[in-house]
């Protein structure tokens, strides 16, 4: 089946470390992107990325960093800068960047501090 | 970054009413999209709407481009309690990649 697989569902992570998330899709999707969603929040944009090898900054993309070294794969991580990293963690993808095509989501990862 | 405003923030209605909510935004937007949220899963896309005006139904729901282009409803006719989740409004700008999310509707249906 198609789809856009988040692994993992559940993560936790310790002062001081960096932890990365998974995100990959076979949907032959361009744009990739990374939200954070807070409870009662709308989603947050982290970083996005419209091709291979080329990704920019959403809104809140301090204590964040990703690469796009495949069209089917967008990896975040979640680096020890990321002072307040407790949310839950969406990764979407879109045809394209452009002409408003709808963006598809995973099923997210939470992220917990030990 | 800017949001949406979405309306209600929370409903609680009885099983079998018709509900609406919508999203309204001081600037024009080239699509609206409504996505369903349930609790510890992404939001699925519902309906996508791409010209103003525009009526599109998918079942029980029905979603309206507003005609000035800063607005969407959605109503879900005869509610089930399998409608529980969070609606969440969303659109794009012209010349711009990003999707604004509004901060959805929490809604609770009881049987």
């Amino acid at each position: 089946d198609g789809g856009i697989t988040q692994s993992p569902k559940y993560l936790f992570r310790k002062e001081g470390q960096n932890v990365t998330l998974s995100c990959e899709q076979n949907l032959n999707h361009d744009a990739m992107y990374w939200y954070r969603q807070d409870p009662g929040q709308g989603l947050r944009l982290i970083y996005y990325s419209q091709i291979v090898n080329d990704f920019q900054k959403g809104d809140i993309a301090e204590g964040y960093s990703v690469s796009r070294e495949k069209k089917e794969s967008f990896p975040l991580t979640v680096t020890s800068a990321q002072k307040n990293p407790t949310a839950f963690y969406l990764c979407a993808s879109a045809r394209s960047g452009e002409g408003n095509q709808p963006q598809h989501f995973g099923d997210g990862t939470r992220l917990s501090i030990l | 970054g800017q949001q949406l405003n979405q309306s209600p923030q929370s409903m609680f209605i009885q099983e079998g009413e018709d509900v609406s909510m919508n999203c309204t935004s001081s600037s024009i937007f080239n699509t609206w999209l409504w996505y369903k949220q349930d609790p510890g899963e992404g939001p699925v896309l519902l309906i996508a709407l791409y010209k103003a005006g525009e009526l599109t139904s998918n079942g029980r729901l029905t979603a309206q481009f507003g005609i000035t282009r800063k607005d969407s409803f959605l109503n879900i006719s005869a509610s089930i309690p399998s409608d529980v989740g969070i609606y969440f409004c969303a659109g794009h700008q012209g010349g711009s990649e990003k999707l604004v999310f509004g901060k959805g509707t929490k809604l609770t249906v009881n049987p």
